[in-house]
C-alpha cells in the first residue's frame, strides 16, 4: 500500500486568483493521477503524471488551467488556475502501487475547493 | 470499451442485518474489479479486489466480494452491518493495462 497526503486540506478562494495543491507519498511510485471529485459524485480523472515526462491529460482538461508537476517518484503539485465557482470541487491524488496487471490504486485524503 | 454500473444510488440496512452493494462490469478482456470506501470528508480507502483465482475475495473491515463471470457482476458483501458503515461505496473495473474506471458510486445506510 502507500500512504499519501495532500496539502492545503481545504481551502476557499477567490475567482481569477489559483491554487497549488500538493501530494507526497511515503514510497516512490511511477505512476501519479489527479482526480477530481463533486461532493458525493464519482471521480473524474484529470490527468496522469509520470516522473520524468509531461503530464497526459483527459479530455476536457488542458494543461494552461491544471498545470501539473512531477518533480521526482514521491512527490506532485496539481494549480488550479485562473478559478471559478466551477471549479469548487474536491481534487484527489492518487498512486499505483504493485507489480504489471496487480496494480492498485491508493487515495490520498483530498483537498476541498471552494471558489466564491 | 470498459464501464462499471452500480445500480443502485442508495442501500439502506438494519445493524446486524446483511448487506449487499451491487456491481455489474463491461470489459473486453479479463477483469481487474476493486471495491473502494468513501467515508465523509475523507478520500477513497481501497476495500478489496479481484484478479484471478477464487471468486470470493476477502478484504478489509470484513467485507467481502463475489465475483461471477456468467453475470458480469462483483457485488460487495458483508452478513452483519455495522452503523460505521455507513458511507459511500464504488466498485472499480480495470481492463488489462487500460485506466481504472469507477462507478457511479452507492451510499450505504445503515440504521441502528
Amino acid at each position: 500500500s502507500a500512504v499519501i497526503s495532500q496539502k492545503p486540506s481545504r481551502d476557499i478562494c477567490q475567482r481569477g486568483t489559483s491554487l497549488t495543491i500538493q501530494c507526497q507519498v511515503d514510497s516512490q511510485v511511477t505512476m501519479m493521477f489527479w482526480y477530481r471529485q463533486q461532493p458525493g459524485q464519482s471521480l473524474t480523472l484529470i490527468a496522469t503524471a509520470n516522473q520524468g515526462s509531461e503530464a497526459t491529460y483527459e479530455s476536457g482538461f488542458v494543461i494552461d488551467k491544471f498545470p501539473i508537476s512531477r518533480p521526482n517518484l514521491t512527490f506532485s503539485t496539481l494549480t488550479v488556475s485562473n478559478m471559478s465557482p466551477e471549479d469548487s470541487s474536491i481534487y484527489l491524488c492518487s498512486v499505483e502501487v504493485g507489480g504489471f496487471l496487480t496494480e492498485t490504486q491508493y487515495f490520498g485524503p483530498g483537498t476541498r475547493l471552494l471558489v466564491l | 470499451a470498459q464501464s462499471v454500473a452500480q445500480p443502485e444510488d442508495q442501500v439502506n440496512v438494519a445493524e446486524g442485518n446483511p448487506l449487499t452493494v451491487k456491481c455489474t462490469y463491461s470489459v473486453s478482456g479479463n477483469p481487474y474489479l476493486f471495491w473502494y470506501v468513501q467515508y465523509p470528508n475523507r478520500g477513497l480507502q481501497f476495500l478489496l479486489k479481484y484478479i484471478t483465482g477464487d471468486n470470493l475475495v476477502k478484504g478489509s473491515y470484513g467485507f467481502e466480494a463475489e465475483f461471477n463471470k456468467s453475470q458480469t457482476s462483483f457485488h460487495l458483501k458483508k452478513p452483519s452491518a455495522l452503523v460505521s458503515d455507513s458511507a459511500l461505496y464504488f466498485c472499480a473495473v480495470r481492463d488489462g493495462a487500460s485506466k481504472i474506471i469507477f462507478g457511479s458510486g452507492t451510499r450505504l445506510s445503515i440504521r441502528p
